[in-house]
């Protein structure tokens, strides 16, 4: 049971443009997003992360947005640089554990 | 380098052996967790430590699988008679908060 989603398995966006990746989940209990980049044969590393009680959190090139009526999130990375090219994985949890649901994953490239 | 540390890096197995994988989270986490990915797929959630106590155990987490954290410091997941099946990136992450920090992982491939 697939309890976040991505379903975009990839993204293409041109050097200095905004990529936009999107990600839905189906748990209303989860509270806590967190938005994770992976090179291939590395561990994840994090991004970014929002609270449910709040619906922007920013920093430097990247924005996540969380629309709770609608159990969507996105990331927003502005601009978009050539390193940015990687997998990136939304991950939700819910309580005080912070035991991460993942989605599939979003290939991003970044071309020049 | 005070990050998520994970050893080996890399191991192949035969069929039926045992592997164990060490993970040294960021000195003062509390809490400690064990994933597994595969190709294609997020990582999926097996198991998780508060200091010493295991407190939660994925039913992915078959009884082939065992992990311990002996002084709520470093600790070990120990896959016993591996499978084909068991070929993955195990990860370790460690948070003290509200942010969990990765390993670089351990890729097992069982042959």
């Amino acid at each position: 049971d697939q309890q976040v989603k991505q379903n975009s398995p990839s993204l293409s966006v041109q050097e200095g443009r905004i990529s936009i990746l999107n990600c839905d989940y189906t748990n209303s209990m989860f509270d806590y997003f967190l938005w994770y980049k992976k090179y291939p044969a590395e561990g994840p590393t994090f991004l970014i992360s929002i609270s449910s009680i709040k619906d922007k959190n920013e920093d430097g090139r990247f924005t996540v947005f969380l629309n709770k009526s609608a159990k969507h999130l996105s990331l927003h990375i502005v601009p978009s640089q050539p390193g940015d090219s990687a997998v990136y994985f939304c991950a939700a949890a819910t309580g005080g554990d912070y035991k991460l649901s993942f989605g599939a994953g979003t290939t991003v490239t970044v071309r020049a | 380098d005070t990050g998520v540390s994970q050893n080996p890096r890399h191991k192949i197995t035969k069929r039926g052996q045992n592997v164990t994988f060490r993970c040294d989270p960021i000195s003062e986490h509390n809490r400690l967790y064990w994933y597994r990915q595969t190709l294609g797929q997020g990582p999926e959630f097996l198991t998780y430590f508060q200091n010493e106590a295991q407190l939660e155990k994925s039913r992915l987490l078959s009884d082939r699988f065992s992990a311990e954290r002996p002084k709520g410091s470093f600790s070990t997941l120990e896959i016993q008679r591996t499978e084909q099946g068991d070929s993955a990136m195990y990860l370790c992450a460690s948070s003290q908060a509200n942010t969990i920090y990765f390993g670089e992982g351990s890729w097992l491939t069982v042959v």
